[in-house]
Protein backbone atom coordinates (compact mmCIF):
# COMPACT_ATOMS: atom_id res chain seq x y z
CA UNK A 1 0.00 0.00 0.00
CA UNK A 2 1.04 3.52 -1.15
CA UNK A 3 1.64 6.16 2.14
CA UNK A 4 -0.26 8.32 -0.26
CA UNK A 5 -3.36 7.41 -2.44
CA UNK A 6 -5.09 10.00 -5.13
CA UNK A 7 -7.29 9.35 -7.74
CA UNK A 8 -4.79 10.00 -10.59
CA UNK A 9 -8.10 11.11 -12.20
CA UNK A 10 -7.87 13.06 -14.92
CA UNK A 11 -11.07 15.05 -13.34
CA UNK A 12 -12.74 17.50 -15.70
CA UNK A 13 -15.30 20.07 -14.15
CA UNK A 14 -16.92 23.14 -15.82
CA UNK A 15 -16.04 26.48 -15.30
CA UNK A 16 -17.61 27.85 -11.92
CA UNK A 17 -18.13 24.49 -10.69
CA UNK A 18 -16.60 23.14 -7.37
CA UNK A 19 -13.79 20.58 -7.45
CA UNK A 20 -13.17 17.77 -5.18
CA UNK A 21 -10.18 16.03 -4.52
CA UNK A 22 -8.77 13.41 -2.44
CA UNK A 23 -6.39 11.55 -0.47
CA UNK A 24 -5.58 8.80 1.99
CA UNK A 25 -2.77 8.02 3.84
CA UNK A 26 -1.45 5.08 5.71
CA UNK A 27 0.68 6.15 8.62
CA UNK A 28 -1.79 7.15 11.43
CA UNK A 29 0.75 9.22 12.61
CA UNK A 30 0.87 12.01 10.34
CA UNK A 31 0.45 15.57 11.69
CA UNK A 32 1.02 17.44 8.75
CA UNK A 33 -0.74 17.54 5.22
CA UNK A 34 -0.17 20.00 2.28
CA UNK A 35 -1.67 20.45 -1.32
CA UNK A 36 0.43 21.62 -3.78
CA UNK A 37 -0.71 22.52 -7.25
CA UNK A 38 1.60 21.65 -10.45
CA UNK A 39 1.25 23.22 -13.47
CA UNK A 40 2.92 21.05 -16.97
CA UNK A 41 6.36 21.91 -17.13
CA UNK A 42 6.64 23.31 -14.13
CA UNK A 43 7.69 22.89 -10.28
CA UNK A 44 5.05 22.48 -7.34
CA UNK A 45 4.10 25.28 -5.28
CA UNK A 46 2.00 25.30 -1.86
CA UNK A 47 -1.46 26.35 -2.23
CA UNK A 48 -2.80 24.76 1.24
CA UNK A 49 -1.49 23.44 4.78
CA UNK A 50 -3.58 21.70 7.47
CA UNK A 51 -2.63 20.54 10.74
CA UNK A 52 -5.89 20.02 12.55
CA UNK A 53 -9.02 17.67 11.85
CA UNK A 54 -12.16 20.20 9.89
CA UNK A 55 -11.79 22.43 7.20
CA UNK A 56 -9.51 25.36 6.34
CA UNK A 57 -10.36 28.23 4.04
CA UNK A 58 -8.32 30.13 1.77
CA UNK A 59 -10.04 32.20 -1.03
CA UNK A 60 -11.71 29.62 -3.45
CA UNK A 61 -9.79 26.65 -1.77
CA UNK A 62 -10.74 24.49 1.14
CA UNK A 63 -8.62 21.61 2.50
CA UNK A 64 -10.41 18.74 4.66
CA UNK A 65 -8.89 16.24 6.91
CA UNK A 66 -10.33 13.39 9.07
CA UNK A 67 -6.90 11.97 10.71
CA UNK A 68 -9.73 8.76 12.06
CA UNK A 69 -10.23 8.37 8.71
CA UNK A 70 -6.93 9.34 7.54
CA UNK A 71 -8.44 11.45 4.88
CA UNK A 72 -8.15 14.75 3.21
CA UNK A 73 -9.47 16.87 1.02
CA UNK A 74 -9.41 19.65 -1.33
CA UNK A 75 -12.40 21.54 -2.72
CA UNK A 76 -11.63 24.51 -5.04
CA UNK A 77 -15.13 26.34 -5.49
CA UNK A 78 -16.00 28.42 -8.68
CA UNK A 79 -13.19 26.67 -10.49
CA UNK A 80 -11.34 28.94 -13.32
CA UNK A 81 -9.58 27.62 -16.17
CA UNK A 82 -6.49 28.78 -14.71
CA UNK A 83 -6.96 25.82 -11.86
CA UNK A 84 -6.38 23.33 -14.13
CA UNK A 85 -3.15 21.62 -13.12
CA UNK A 86 -1.94 18.54 -11.52
CA UNK A 87 -3.24 18.89 -7.97
CA UNK A 88 -0.10 17.05 -5.10
CA UNK A 89 -1.24 15.45 -1.57
CA UNK A 90 1.73 15.20 0.60
CA UNK A 91 2.56 15.12 4.04
CA UNK A 92 5.64 15.42 6.37
CA UNK A 93 7.29 12.71 6.99
CA UNK A 94 10.69 11.28 8.29
CA UNK A 95 13.18 12.49 10.65
CA UNK A 96 11.67 15.52 12.74
CA UNK A 97 8.71 15.28 9.94
CA UNK A 98 11.42 17.72 7.33
CA UNK A 99 10.54 15.93 4.65
CA UNK A 100 7.97 15.60 1.76
CA UNK A 101 6.10 12.25 0.84
CA UNK A 102 3.72 12.74 -2.15
CA UNK A 103 0.70 11.13 -3.82
CA UNK A 104 0.81 10.62 -7.67
CA UNK A 105 -1.67 13.45 -8.06
CA UNK A 106 -5.21 13.96 -9.90
CA UNK A 107 -5.31 15.46 -13.35
CA UNK A 108 -8.00 18.31 -13.22
CA UNK A 109 -8.78 20.10 -16.20
CA UNK A 110 -12.21 23.34 -15.85
CA UNK A 111 -13.61 23.09 -18.90
CA UNK A 112 -14.71 26.61 -20.22
CA UNK B 1 9.80 32.97 -8.63
CA UNK B 2 11.26 31.35 -5.04
CA UNK B 3 14.59 32.44 -5.40
CA UNK B 4 16.17 28.57 -5.77
CA UNK B 5 17.65 28.12 -9.29
CA UNK B 6 18.15 24.92 -10.78
CA UNK B 7 21.03 24.06 -13.81
CA UNK B 8 20.84 22.90 -16.21
CA UNK B 9 17.42 23.05 -17.43
CA UNK B 10 17.16 20.10 -19.53
CA UNK B 11 20.10 17.34 -19.83
CA UNK B 12 19.93 14.01 -22.08
CA UNK B 13 22.93 11.32 -21.03
CA UNK B 14 22.82 7.64 -22.30
CA UNK B 15 22.59 4.57 -19.44
CA UNK B 16 25.91 4.21 -18.01
CA UNK B 17 27.01 7.55 -17.63
CA UNK B 18 27.54 10.16 -14.44
CA UNK B 19 25.75 13.70 -14.28
CA UNK B 20 26.09 16.33 -11.89
CA UNK B 21 22.82 18.60 -11.20
CA UNK B 22 23.42 21.55 -9.38
CA UNK B 23 20.57 23.72 -6.90
CA UNK B 24 21.41 27.11 -5.65
CA UNK B 25 19.23 27.53 -2.61
CA UNK B 26 17.04 30.98 -1.74
CA UNK B 27 18.91 33.57 0.36
CA UNK B 28 19.32 32.55 3.92
CA UNK B 29 18.20 29.02 3.28
CA UNK B 30 20.42 26.30 4.44
CA UNK B 31 18.89 22.89 3.69
CA UNK B 32 18.25 21.81 0.52
CA UNK B 33 16.63 18.73 -0.45
CA UNK B 34 16.22 16.62 -3.55
CA UNK B 35 13.77 15.29 -5.17
CA UNK B 36 12.79 12.69 -8.58
CA UNK B 37 9.72 12.85 -10.26
CA UNK B 38 9.07 10.35 -12.80
CA UNK B 39 6.26 10.94 -15.62
CA UNK B 40 2.92 10.66 -14.24
CA UNK B 41 3.90 10.22 -10.64
CA UNK B 42 4.80 12.63 -7.52
CA UNK B 43 7.43 13.58 -6.04
CA UNK B 44 9.86 11.64 -4.47
CA UNK B 45 12.31 11.98 -2.00
CA UNK B 46 16.40 11.35 -2.65
CA UNK B 47 17.95 13.33 0.24
CA UNK B 48 18.89 16.38 2.19
CA UNK B 49 21.40 18.50 3.11
CA UNK B 50 21.73 20.48 6.33
CA UNK B 51 24.55 22.32 6.78
CA UNK B 52 26.92 20.49 4.31
CA UNK B 53 25.85 17.28 6.25
CA UNK B 54 23.69 14.55 4.66
CA UNK B 55 20.12 14.42 7.05
CA UNK B 56 17.88 12.11 5.47
CA UNK B 57 17.86 9.77 2.60
CA UNK B 58 15.00 8.46 0.66
CA UNK B 59 15.04 4.98 -0.73
CA UNK B 60 17.37 5.65 -3.58
CA UNK B 61 20.68 3.51 -4.55
CA UNK B 62 23.82 4.98 -3.38
CA UNK B 63 24.62 5.70 -6.93
CA UNK B 64 22.43 8.63 -6.29
CA UNK B 65 24.97 11.47 -3.98
CA UNK B 66 25.26 14.83 -2.66
CA UNK B 67 27.08 17.20 -2.29
CA UNK B 68 26.48 20.79 -0.05
CA UNK B 69 29.11 24.00 -0.47
CA UNK B 70 29.37 26.16 2.48
CA UNK B 71 27.12 28.94 0.12
CA UNK B 72 24.30 25.91 0.78
CA UNK B 73 24.21 25.43 -2.91
CA UNK B 74 24.38 22.14 -3.46
CA UNK B 75 24.59 19.07 -6.24
CA UNK B 76 23.22 15.80 -7.13
CA UNK B 77 25.19 13.11 -8.55
CA UNK B 78 23.89 9.97 -10.63
CA UNK B 79 26.48 7.31 -11.40
CA UNK B 80 25.46 4.85 -13.64
CA UNK B 81 22.60 5.89 -15.15
CA UNK B 82 19.55 3.92 -15.87
CA UNK B 83 16.60 4.51 -18.64
CA UNK B 84 14.37 4.58 -14.51
CA UNK B 85 16.22 7.83 -13.99
CA UNK B 86 15.08 9.70 -16.25
CA UNK B 87 12.70 12.11 -14.70
CA UNK B 88 12.28 15.96 -13.60
CA UNK B 89 14.77 16.38 -10.78
CA UNK B 90 13.80 18.99 -8.07
CA UNK B 91 15.63 20.91 -5.55
CA UNK B 92 14.00 22.58 -2.54
CA UNK B 93 15.12 24.97 -0.07
CA UNK B 94 14.54 26.26 3.48
CA UNK B 95 15.70 27.13 6.56
CA UNK B 96 17.12 24.73 9.15
CA UNK B 97 14.14 23.74 11.26
CA UNK B 98 11.93 25.02 9.82
CA UNK B 99 8.46 23.03 8.72
CA UNK B 100 8.21 20.99 6.02
CA UNK B 101 5.72 23.23 3.94
CA UNK B 102 7.59 26.40 4.27
CA UNK B 103 10.21 24.73 1.88
CA UNK B 104 10.30 26.43 -1.86
CA UNK B 105 11.17 24.30 -5.19
CA UNK B 106 13.18 25.12 -7.82
CA UNK B 107 12.07 24.90 -11.56
CA UNK B 108 13.74 21.56 -11.96
CA UNK B 109 16.25 19.71 -13.97
CA UNK B 110 14.51 17.38 -16.79
CA UNK B 111 16.91 14.15 -17.11
CA UNK B 112 16.18 11.95 -20.45
CA UNK B 113 18.21 8.95 -20.19
CA UNK B 114 18.89 7.03 -23.92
Amino acid sequence: QKEVEQNSGPLSVPEGAIASLNCTYSDRGSQSFFWYRQYSGKSPELIMSIYSNGDKEDGRFTAQLNKASQYVSLLIRDSQPSDSATYLCALASGRAARQLTFGSGTQLTVLP
Amino acid sequence: ETGVTQSPTHLIKTRGQQVTLRCSSQSGHNTVSWYQQALGQGPQFIFQYYREEENGRGNFPPRFSGLQFPNYSSELNVNALELDDSALYLCASRSGGAPADTQYFGPGTRLTVL
